[in-house]
């Protein structure tokens, strides 16, 4: 039973546009969300994050929203670079890193 | 900065060989973990360690050990490889248990078949 959904497994954006990343869950006890970022051949890197008592984290070109009664997510990156062509994997924590349950990620590939 | 460091990049195996993946870290992390990533799924966990002596089970722990004799370092063995555990093995440490404290750093992988 996944918990975590990206049920987009790919998506092309033409740079400078906006790329919207979304991410479902299942889970009501998560209490909060992380982003990462993943290039080939490298480990996940660490992007943004938003716990559930807010409904939006910003920080630099990225914004993740968060839809608590829908139980849903999204991460926006404005304007999209061709660096940031790359799996996006979205995770959610029921508390402690043990807990943490990650999506099956999204490749974002950035058009110039 | 190395960071969290995984040996070796590749590996292959054949069924019923053993061997240790090597993570260490530079950080001065307690918290670190194992995971494995399939095509189709996402990460999942497979061992973690809170510090150095404490070790627990993940969500897919069957066929690996662990141990964490040292903060610095958290090798993952498995005993007897099948061809199930083909896979992309990543390592991860975090300062801290809390995910509100940040994310975690991972290694770059090591990538394992078993044939």
């Amino acid at each position: 039973d996944q918990q975590v959904k990206q049920n987009s497994p790919s998506l092309s954006v033409q740079e400078g546009r906006i790329s919207i990343l979304n991410c479902d869950y299942t889970n009501s006890m998560f209490d909060y969300f992380l982003w990462y970022k993943k290039y080939p051949a490298e480990g996940p890197t660490f992007l943004i994050s938003i716990s559930s008592i807010k409904d939006k984290n910003e920080d630099g070109r990225f914004t993740v929203f968060l839809n608590k009664s829908a139980k849903h997510l999204s991460l926006h990156i404005v304007p999209s670079q061709p660096g940031d062509s790359a799996v996006y994997f979205c995770a959610a924590s029921a508390g402690g890193y043990q807990k943490v349950t990650f999506g099956t990620g999204t490749k974002l590939q950035v058009i110039p | 900065n190395a960071g969290v460091t995984q040996t070796p990049k590749f590996q292959v195996l054949k069924t019923g060989q053993s061997m240790t993946l090597q993570c260490a870290q530079d950080m001065n992390h307690e918290y670190m973990s194992w995971y494995r990533q399939d095509p189709g799924m996402g990460l999942r966990l497979i061992h973690y360690s809170v510090g150095a002596g404490i070790t627990d089970q993940g969500e897919v722990p069957n066929g690996y050990n662990v141990s964490r004799s040292t903060t610095e370092d958290f090798p993952l063995r498995l005993l007897s490889a099948a061809p199930s555990q083909t896979s992309v093995y990543f390592c991860a440490s975090s300062p801290s248990d809390d995910p509100y404290k940040g994310g975690a750093f991972f290694g770059q992988g090591t990538r394992l078949t078993v044939v």
